[in-house]
Order: structure tokens, then sequence, then C-alpha cells
């Protein structure tokens, strides 16, 4: 089992939809992160949370550390928003390496 | 905000030659690097950590001898595929940590072709 797992793998949504996407971890953390894949490979970093709630424009970013959970919000999402999605945690124990989830594939058709 | 430069973009080789990537932190000091290397639809494996100065620490199963990492300065790290064959051919991309506030910044990675 993989200590950082995504859900849904793949997503497909209309315009203007709502998506979320859901990351569960196992291991203690210090910090969790979700970066952006676009097709072309470079990865960005929308998020970086150890509590609480981010938001940045459209995206939302929660983490509930007891349940060991963080969901990514997408509101009224646009063909631009998709990429690949990945959730990847710093672990408490080693403070630098991320363990990175398998990516969740986001397509948004107009 | 933090840019990490990473050349080139994509490289074809012949087997046998060994290519260099570059990766640059722009506009801070990179107190660590990560190279990871992706195949096709999954996601990042860390290849090695490398800390300014320091020799890199390499993740069980990646040949430190073919994957040359060098780190010589705070903003530089360099990744050398030694020796490439057809099965190196992958998508390389780094990451570097400076100011711990700010997480992790990554590079455009490089796609690498060995023919």
């Amino acid at each position: 089992k993989n200590e950082v797992e995504q859900s849904p793998q793949n997503l497909t949504a209309q315009e203007g939809e709502f998506i979320t996407i859901n990351c569960s971890y196992s291991v203690g953390i210090s910090a969790l992160h979700w970066l952006q894949q676009h097709p072309g490979g470079g990865i960005v970093s929308l998020f970086m949370l150890s509590s609480g709630k981010k938001k940045h424009g459209r995206l939302i970013a929660t983490i509930n550390i007891q349940e060991k959970h963080s969901s990514l919000h997408i509101t009224a999402s646009h063909p631009r928003d998709s990429a690949v999605y990945i959730c990847a945690v710093r672990s408490s124990y080693n403070t630098d390496k991320l363990i990175f989830g398998t990516g969740t594939r986001l397509q948004v058709f107009p | 905000g933090a840019v990490v430069s990473q050349h080139p973009s994509w490289v074809i080789c012949k087997s046998g030659t060994s290519v260099k990537i570059e990766c640059r932190s722009l506009d801070f000091q990179a107190t660590t690097m990560f190279w990871y290397r992706q195949f096709p639809k999954q996601s990042l494996m860390l290849m090695a950590t490398s800390n300014e100065g320091s020799k890199a620490t390499y993740e069980q199963g990646v040949e430190k001898d073919k994957f040359l990492i060098n780190h010589a300065s705070l903003t530089l790290s360099t990744l050398t595929v030694t020796s490439a064959h057809p099965e190196d051919s992958s998508f390389y991309i780094c990451s570097a940590v400076g100011d711990r506030l700010y997480g992790y910044t990554f590079g455009s990675g490089t796609r690498l072709t060995v023919v």
C-alpha cells in the first residue's frame, strides 16, 4: 500500500464544474504539498499546508491532520485547469524528502 | 517568487555518450536539490538528494556511477547521465529547497531520448 494515496486517478469535468481531488496518507508529516504538472512536464507548486485551509484564486486546499487527509478543490473549472495534480508529503522524520502520490489526471472540457 | 531553471528541456543523444543536465536556482540559494526521474503516466521517483559542497545521497537502486550529481554551489546542481543507453530515456526533473517557508521549487524538466 502506498504511503500517499490519491483519488480519483482520472477525472473528467465540464467547464464550470466544481472539482475535488482527495489525498490520504499514512505517515506522520510536517507538511503536505499540492503540485500541478502540465502536459509539457513542468511542475508548479500550488500549496504547502501543515494545517487548516488555504485559498488561491479558484483553488482551495484543506488538510485534516487527525484524519490524515487533504483535499484540493477547483471552483468554476476551466479547460486550462487540465493537468495532473499531485499530492506530496514531507515526512516528520525526514525533513526534506517528499513522498508522492500517483497523481490525478484532470481533463476539463469546454 | 522562487524560480529554478533547468536545461536543456530536451536532448537526444547516441548510446554510449554522456549527457549533462543543469538545474539553477535563479533568485534564491538552494541548500538542497533533488533529482527525480519520471516514466510516462507515473509519479516522480526520487533518484538522489544533493547538498551544496557534499556528496549526493542516492536512493536504493540508483547507480551513482551512472548518474553523477554535482552540487558545486548554492545555485547550481548538475546531473550527468554517463554512457547513456536507451533504457535511460526518461523525463528528469529537479527541485530545490531554499527557505523552507517557500517549500519546493521545481525545474521545467528534461526529456532525454537515447538512440
